[in-house]
């Protein structure tokens, strides 16, 4: 079981370049979600998606897009990328469509961007 | 709004000894509460979760968590930590009501032999 697969592990970009941060998942889980990890404040939810068709900004949605392709993949779109943005990225699954359920995530192994 | 607050940046235990990582609430009705571990270069994995019921919950590798309302605290503990316990531990709450969990800047803990 691959679970949750992100393709690249590691990319070096230049400023004002774009890319797309590929997330698939072997799961059949219902909710997707992008993070970004930096030093000193943990995870933020950049964007979510509930179900397959639905995309919701979360805490720190400027400067990307997401699309939820299928059930299975959810991308992370950095149009013009920015020092800011040098981070970690993680792409999680949950099983939950709906808060009711326990909403257990499962994770990526991440993928490393650092824009020059 | 959600969050959580994880009040110690670093742990350090001796194997063989408890240990305790801080974790403090604050949601709008009751909270869906979790902790996550992640070893380096890895992603998140998954320790417990508390939703409802018995406030002491038990996870993964022998962790355990003690849910407190009227402190807003869920901090997780071990009775006896290992070396391999060495790793970033992070908190995180979701409303009943919300998607997505929000997350504590985490907590280093290193286990010294």
């Amino acid at each position: 079981n691959a679970g949750v697969t992100q393709t690249p592990k590691f990319q070096v970009l230049k400023t004002g370049q774009s890319m797309t941060l590929q997330c698939a998942q072997d799961m059949n889980h219902n909710s997707m979600y992008w993070y970004r990890q930096d030093p000193g404040m943990g995870l933020r939810l950049i964007y979510y998606s509930a179900s397959e068709g639905t995309t919701d900004k979360g805490e720190v949605p400027n400067g990307y897009n997401v699309s939820r392709l299928n059930k299975r993949e959810f991308s992370l779109r950095l149009e013009s990328a920015a020092p800011s943005q040098t981070s970690v990225y993680f792409c999680a699954s949950s099983e939950a469509r709906l808060a009711a359920n326990t909403g257990e995530l499962f994770f990526g192994e991440g993928s490393r961007l650092t824009v020059l | 709004a959600q969050s959580v607050a994880q009040p110690e940046d670093q742990v350090n235990v001796a194997e063989g000894n408890p240990l305790t990582v801080k974790c403090t609430y604050s949601v709008s009705g009751n909270p869906y509460l979790f902790w996550y571990v992640q070893y380096p270069n890895r992603g998140l994995q998954f320790l417990l979760k508390y939703i409802t019921g018995d406030n002491l919950v038990k996870g993964s590798y022998g962790f355990e968590a003690e849910f407190n309302k009227s402190q807003t605290s869920f901090h997780l503990k071990k009775p006896s930590a290992l070396v391999s316990d060495s790793a970033l531990y992070f908190c995180a709450v979701r409303e009943n009501s919300g998607y997505a969990l929000n997350f504590g800047k985490g907590t280093s803990l290193l286990v010294t032999p």
